[in-house]
């Protein structure tokens, strides 16, 4: 079973925009991670936030966490048509073997 | 290498044919994930080696499933008897640990026909 949800499942936006999408899990986590997939090959590592840290940035990548709701967000400020790809998240926790689960992804489409 | 490699990039495949997928990854990357996703699907977890602890089998769908890595370097994932429900496109991922970002290789993208 996924241990984390994303939301929504899709997004279409204009460029210049910001993107939002959360992501929700079940259970006590050590780490969360963010993830970029274009072309349905490779993942990308964005951004990592531990159990311990509510907000972090890199670049036009902003991502909060909330331990007490089990959820997190990403945010991409101004997007571009490069952002076009679908974004996942992924935990892993001491309870479930501390193994990387991911949950199902949200495309974004990002128009010129 | 520079990076996460898997071979072969496609694999067609009859029904019923045992095929062996291979993954170098990251050179001194103790952890190393493998995962199957399906056309416009999440990563479904299949197995996951850190070190020289035993390794989680626990996302395997069956029995027809194995992987081995050989001297923390180098893996193998196993699938035999091949069935077309078995068709996805399977991904590796190495890193240094929990608390450090995965790196993926492309992918082998395998096809049973």
């Amino acid at each position: 079973s996924q241990q984390g949800e994303e939301d929504p499942q899709a997004l279409s936006i204009q460029e210049g925009e910001n993107a939002t999408m959360n992501c929700s899990y079940k259970t006590s986590i050590n780490n969360l991670q963010w993830y970029r997939q274009n072309s349905g090959r490779g993942l990308v590592h964005l951004i990592l936030i531990r159990s311990n840290e509510r907000e972090k940035h890199s670049g036009r990548l902003r991502v909060t966490l909330d331990t007490s709701k089990k959820s997190s967000s990403l945010l991409i400020t101004a997007s571009r048509a490069a952002d076009t790809a679908s974004y996942f998240c992924a935990t892993d926790a001491w309870a479930a073997g501390n193994k990387l689960t991911f949950g199902g992804g949200t495309r974004v489409l990002v128009k010129p | 290498g520079a990076g996460v490699s898997q071979s072969p990039s496609n694999k067609v495949t009859e029904k019923g044919k045992d095929v062996e997928l291979r993954c170098d990854p990251i050179s001194g990357h103790t952890a190393l994930y493998w995962y199957r996703q399906s056309l416009g699907q999440g990563l479904e977890f299949l197995i996951y080696f850190q070190g020289n602890s035993a390794p989680d089998k626990s996302g395997l769908p069956s029995d027809r499933f194995s992987a081995e890595r050989t001297g923390g370097s180098v893996s193998t994932l196993t699938i035999q008897r091949t069935q077309q429900e078995d068709s996805a496109v399977y991904l590796c991922a190495s890193s240094l640990g929990i608390d450090r970002g995965a790196f993926f290789g492309q992918g082998t993208r395998l096809t049973v026909v």
